[in-house]
């Protein structure tokens, strides 16, 4: 079945490296997502990533796929105050329009 | 350009009362549209898609229940609401490389 696993919370200082992890458990996915939900609102698209990639960089953002593993991890440069909010990894399998959400790690930046 | 639009953004209704969520995308045709709801524990859980107009499929059985009247438009609605049905609905579209929420509705069910 699908599954999609990441830690509930990680808390950082302001100005330090996050990195949040996830791992996935459908060989065939095609895509990796990356979301942000700030409080009281949608979640908005950060990143993805097509899986025969295993980096994608984007600003302060870092994506690293390692497929034989599935694990998916976020990386945040210099993170802000601003940075804090939940993030959700998804994935969608192949053949498929449903993707599969994590829980979420909630992401606290303190000074 | 593409957007989703999602109404009303919070809502307060009584045990019992009928509900009726909309949500609008605009700048794209036959989009596939999802609705789902975010609970306390944060995570989220598909309620339904539809892939095209009057075409509508469940992920879970509940007391909800969803149309396609045209194209870009996917209403969630319930004849009578349970105090289980309060949570946070989130109306979204597909696209290739990824799918475009709307802002959300907080429900709470008193």
């Amino acid at each position: 079945g699908e599954d999609v696993e990441q830690s509930l919370f990680l808390s950082v200082r302001e100005g330090d490296s996050s990195v949040i992890n996830c791992t996935y458990t459908d060989s065939s996915s095609t895509y990796l997502y990356w979301y942000k939900q700030e409080p009281g609102a949608g979640l908005q698209l950060l990143t993805y990533i097509f899986s025969n990639m295993d980096m994608k960089q984007d600003q302060r953002l870092t994506v690293l796929l390692n497929k034989k593993d599935k694990h998916l991890s976020l990386r945040i440069a210099d993170t802000q105050t601003g940075d804090s909010a939940i993030y959700f990894c998804a994935e969608r399998p192949g053949g498929s329009y449903i993707p599969t959400f994590g829980r979420g790690t909630s992401l606290i930046v303190h000074p | 350009s593409q957007t989703i639009h999602q109404w009303p953004a919070t809502l307060v209704q009584p045990v019992g009362s009928p509900l009726s969520l909309e949500c609008t995308v605009e700048g794209t045709s036959n989009p596939n549209l999802y609705w789902y709801r975010q609970a306390a524990g944060r995570g989220l859980q598909l309620l339904f898609y539809s892939v095209g107009i009057g075409q509508i499929s469940s992920e879970v059985p509940q007391n909800l229940s969803a149309s396609r009247p045209q194209d870009r438009q996917f209403i969630l609605s319930s004849k009578k609401l349970l105090l289980s049905d309060s949570g946070f609905y989130l109306c979204a579209w597909s696209v290739l490389h990824g799918y475009t929420f709307g802002s959300g509705t907080r429900l709470t069910v008193v």
